[in-house]
């Protein structure tokens, strides 16, 4: 089974300030990793993934995450956070030795960056 | 390129009513899932499919039903329709290519209230 949490419903910042946004996983397996960003009456949009190899992957919008295998965590990382930045943020999983191929999402991590 | 386009955007039904929701996937993308999202649930999976075949199902009653065509266009369909149906259900397509893990793309949605 794979399962993901954000541990956080809120995270505050105020802009300029570094942001990260919190997620671990099970699987029972190796991870497949996601995060999605969702916009006021959006679809979600993808931001960055981790498949295999290095363990901090860049993404979009200067967004980054780092996998970490022995505390099973993907925290999702901005430098320098904008007040546009503020969004619905999803951590996904899939378990690389599983049978399905439908990603586990987590609750979601609402971010608000304030000016 | 096109995204990914869900018809309608808005829908108000009535309690025992059926609703019918269509999505079109990105060009090529031959693999359509659908979700059902709601503040205190998140995003739950409903189901996905593949070459015109239900691939993989997720934990919701068999009021919920879908369907894929050749064109890979989906709909899904959710009858005797009950307030707790009242959520936003998105569409997401990929690509699936074998061997590859690919992001998945998501559309606007259907924001679907039942009164």
């Amino acid at each position: 089974a794979q399962s993901v949490a954000q541990p956080e419903d809120q995270v505050n910042v105020a802009e300029g300030n570094p942001l990260t946004v919190k997620c671990t996983y099970s699987v029972s397996g190796n991870p497949y990793l996601f995060w999605y960003v969702q916009y006021p009456n959006r679809g979600l949009q993808f931001l960055l993934k981790y498949i295999t190899g290095d363990n901090l992957v860049k993404g979009s919008y200067g967004f980054e995450a780092e996998f970490n295998k022995s505390q099973t965590s993907f925290h999702l990382k901005k430098p320098s956070a904008l007040v546009s930045d503020s969004a619905l943020y999803f951590c996904a999983v899939r378990d690389m030795g599983g049978g399905s191929y439908i990603p586990t999402f987590g609750r979601g991590t609402s971010l608000i960056v304030h000016p | 390129k096109a995204g990914v386009t869900q018809t309608p955007r808005y829908l108000i039904k009535t309690r025992g009513q059926q609703v019918t929701l269509s999505c079109s996937p990105i060009s090529g993308h031959r693999s359509v899932s659908w979700y059902q999202q709601t503040p205190g649930q998140g995003l739950q999976f409903l189901f996905e499919y593949f070459s015109e075949t239900q691939r993989n199902k997720g934990n919701f009653p068999g009021r919920f039903s879908g369907r894929q065509f050749s064109n890979s266009r989906s709909e899904m369909n959710v009858s005797t329709l009950e307030l707790g149906d009242s959520a936003l259900y998105l569409c997401a397509s990929t690509m699936d290519l074998q061997g590859r893990v690919t992001e998945a793309f998501f559309g606007q949605g259907t924001r679907l209230t039942v009164v």
